[in-house]
């Protein structure tokens, strides 16, 4: 089974912060990486999907990149409504779909 | 509108059955492929289990094999998870999710509902 691991597990971080979040994968996985936020009481929110394509009304500061075991989720200038958890999922082995661990951004 | 709704879930003992439901709107239902994924509190993200378009192909998590089944009803548009044999550690919050694919078959869940809660205590 493919293991995700995420770094940092939480960070702290102000308004306009450039934020990046960093997935690895146990073995390699091309691009078949996905970035989910999720908002406390909420359901998971698709971001980025195949490393670095943006889902359809996710904004433009949202950005994806990496390929074989390690990728990375920016968010170039943190808006108050980006603070959340983040979760990377590999979508290259079927059936189970697994997900990190979950990075928390939180206010500084 | 494109829309999840999971119902279903309560309070049940260990030992006990549950059966979830999604309903899907606003889509072709019957086109997709569908998955649960569980969140227990204060936790992260598991994948549970997923079923092919027409119903054909299963497949579960280890940790509920045996004991869960994934269904679909096309006709009425709607997901089910029959649980049984229910256990403490399937306490969490359950979702319905799509699974949405691009032409280079790069998979992602891109519809999700707002789940519902089982909790499983004596």
């Amino acid at each position: 089974d493919i293991q995700m691991t995420q770094s940092p597990s939480s960070l702290s971080a102000s308004v306009g912060d450039r934020v990046t979040i960093t997935c690895r994968a146990s073995q390699s996985i091309s691009s078949y990486l996905n970035w989910y936020q999720q908002k406390p009481g909420k359901a998971p929110k698709l971001l980025i999907y195949a490393a670095s394509s943006l889902q359809s009304g996710v904004p433009s500061r949202f950005s994806g990149s990496g390929s074989g075991t390690d990728f990375t989720l920016t968010i170039s200038s943190l808006q108050p409504e980006d603070f959340a958890t983040y979760y990377c999922q590999q979508s290259y082995s079927t059936p189970g779909f697994t997900f990190g661990p979950g990075t928390k951004v939180d206010i500084k | 509108e494109v829309q999840l709704v999971e119902s279903g879930g309560g309070l049940v003992q260990p030992g006990g059955s549950l059966r979830l439901s999604c309903a899907a709107s606003g889509f072709t239902f019957s086109s997709y492929w569908m998955h649960w994924v569980r969140q227990a509190p204060g936790k992260g993200l598991v994948w549970v289990s997923r079923i092919n378009s027409d119903g054909s192909s299963t497949s579960y998590a280890d940790s509920v094999k045996g004991r869960f089944t994934i269904s679909r009803d096309n006709a009425k548009n709607t997901l089910y998870l029959q649980m049984n044999s229910l256990r403490a550690e399937d306490t969490a919050v359950y979702y319905c999710a799509r699974l949405t694919y691009t032409n280079l078959y790069y998979y992602y869940m891109d519809v999700w509902g707002k789940g519902t809660t089982v909790t499983v205590s004596s």
